[in-house]
């Protein structure tokens, strides 16, 4: 099984919709998770973090099951700036472990 | 601005040549991480470091490549003899140290391309 698995898509969606990532990991030993996105030819950018059950900031939400070992984050009121890559990124022992990401393509 | 500089940002080779790269991390962050990071991929761990100390190196990290972190604040990679397959995106990272992974902050990055 992958360290990280997300659906790579291309998820296509209109302005304003509502859309949810999910992602699976392995490791149960895994105390941190964040969600990164990261724009074509740039650095991953911090969108949030997760230490708890999960986390809100403004129009995204994450949410963490520790007991099915997966993380989602939903974007509300999709805006065109939001196309990118969303990158599930779990702690391993001491180094992030990254997944392939989600990319998502708004459109008007 | 504060932020992890990385240089160069774009750097093209011949195959067979040596690069080296530089971080310089957030002033505060004690510890420093390089990743790869090829198309349609997500970045993968190559090492890391606490202060000067080099804590873990991954598999991927062969023996052309080395990394250092003499003074615990800025690091260099270096690749020598360069190979195609070395053609990537360089990321660096920083972070604080706690008793939890903290978020991590990337610098830029370096493109090589070896022809």
């Amino acid at each position: 099984r992958k360290e990280v698995e997300q659906d790579p898509g291309p998820f296509n969606v209109p302005e304003g919709a509502t859309v949810a990532f999910n992602c699976t990991y392995s490791n149960s030993a895994s105390q941190s998770f964040f969600w990164y996105r990261q724009d074509c030819r740039k650095e991953p950018k911090l969108l949030m973090s997760v230490y708890s059950s999960g986390n809100e900031d403004g129009r995204f939400t994450a949410q963490l099951n520790r007991a099915s070992q997966y993380i989602s984050l939903l974007i509300r009121d999709s805006k065109l700036s939001d196309s990118a890559t969303y990158l599930c990124v779990p702690s391993g022992t001491d180094k992030l472990i990254f997944g392939t990401g989600t990319r998502l393509q708004v459109f008007p | 601005d504060t932020g992890v500089s990385q240089n160069p940002r774009h750097k093209i080779t011949k195959r067979g040549q040596n690069v080296t790269f530089r971080c310089d991390p957030i002033s505060e962050h004690n510890r420093l991480y390089w990743y790869r990071q090829t198309l349609g991929q997500g970045p993968e761990f190559l090492t890391y470091f606490q202060n000067e100390a080099q804590l873990e190196k991954s598999r991927l990290l062969s023996d052309r490549f080395s990394a250092e972190r003499p003074k615990g604040s800025f690091s260099t990679l270096e690749i020598q003899r360069t190979e195609q397959g070395d053609s990537a995106m360089y990321l660096c990272a920083s972070s604080p140290r706690g008793t939890v992974m903290h978020e991590q902050y990337f610098g830029p990055g370096t493109r090589l391309t070896v022809t």
